[in-house]
């Protein structure tokens, strides 16, 4: 099946600085979204990206829908302790309803 | 606000038990969708339901069954729990969008 490559797999950070994570697929996908996952919950949802060459913001949070609608990526600035999560894209292509996840990015931010 | 619930956050059972994880979406949703999440692996589909009484297997479906007799309700069943089956379970759903909503997670240890 589809599947997504996120990486870096787990990043530790000062408080204020910049932070980019990626996920990368062998298959086209239509649309692409990033969640975050803060300790104990579920996964909620960031930004959602449905056209190739999309670049969104939600306030401090940036992503991109790749050209070549294989690729996206999240970019956070100016960290803060609340971002601490783990950040997790998905990709949809064909498949009725179906996402395909990343592993998942761990962000720890030191105060 | 939409609202997935699910029936424990934690869940302990015994190796060989029958082990029944329960999910309410409030929203009126069609789709609902059982995972899995293990570090490292992100999250991986186990069973996703479209429609009332019906099911299709996702990524790893082995050793687990679903049923939905209500709309609002997509239970898991773990047959016969095995130590391998230790880990997160979380609980979506959707309707015509592809953006899903999470529940807080069940998380299951076998002994």
């Amino acid at each position: 099946g589809q599947q997504l490559n996120q990486s870096p797999q787990s990043m530790f950070i000062q408080e204020g600085e910049d932070v980019s994570m990626n996920c990368t697929s062998s298959s086209i996908f239509n649309t692409w979204l990033w969640y975050k996952q803060d300790p104990g919950e579920g996964p909620v949802l960031l930004i959602a990206l449905y056209k190739a060459g999309e670049l969104t913001s939600n306030g401090r949070l940036t992503a991109q829908f790749g050209i070549t609608r294989k690729d996206s990526f999240l970019n956070i600035s100016a960290s803060i302790p609340s971002d601490v999560g783990i950040y997790f894209c998905a990709g949809h292509g064909t498949s009725y309803g179906k996402l395909t996840f990343g592993q998942g990015t761990i962000l720890t931010v030191h105060p | 606000d939409v609202k997935v619930t699910q029936s424990s956050r934690y869940l302990v059972k015994r190796t060989g038990e029958k082990v029944f994880l329960e999910c309410v979406q409030d929203m009126d949703h069609e789709n609902m969708f059982w995972y899995r999440q293990d570090p490292g692996l992100g999250l991986r589909l186990i069973y996703f339901s479209y429609d009332v009484k019906m099911k299709e297997k996702g990524d790893i479906p082995e050793g687990y069954s679903v049923s939905r007799e209500k709309k609002e309700r997509f239970s898991l069943i773990l047959e016969s729990a095995s130590t391998s089956q230790t880990s997160m379970y979380l609980c979506a759903s959707n309707s015509q969008g592809l953006v899903q909503y999470f529940g807080p997670g069940t998380r299951l240890t076998v002994t």
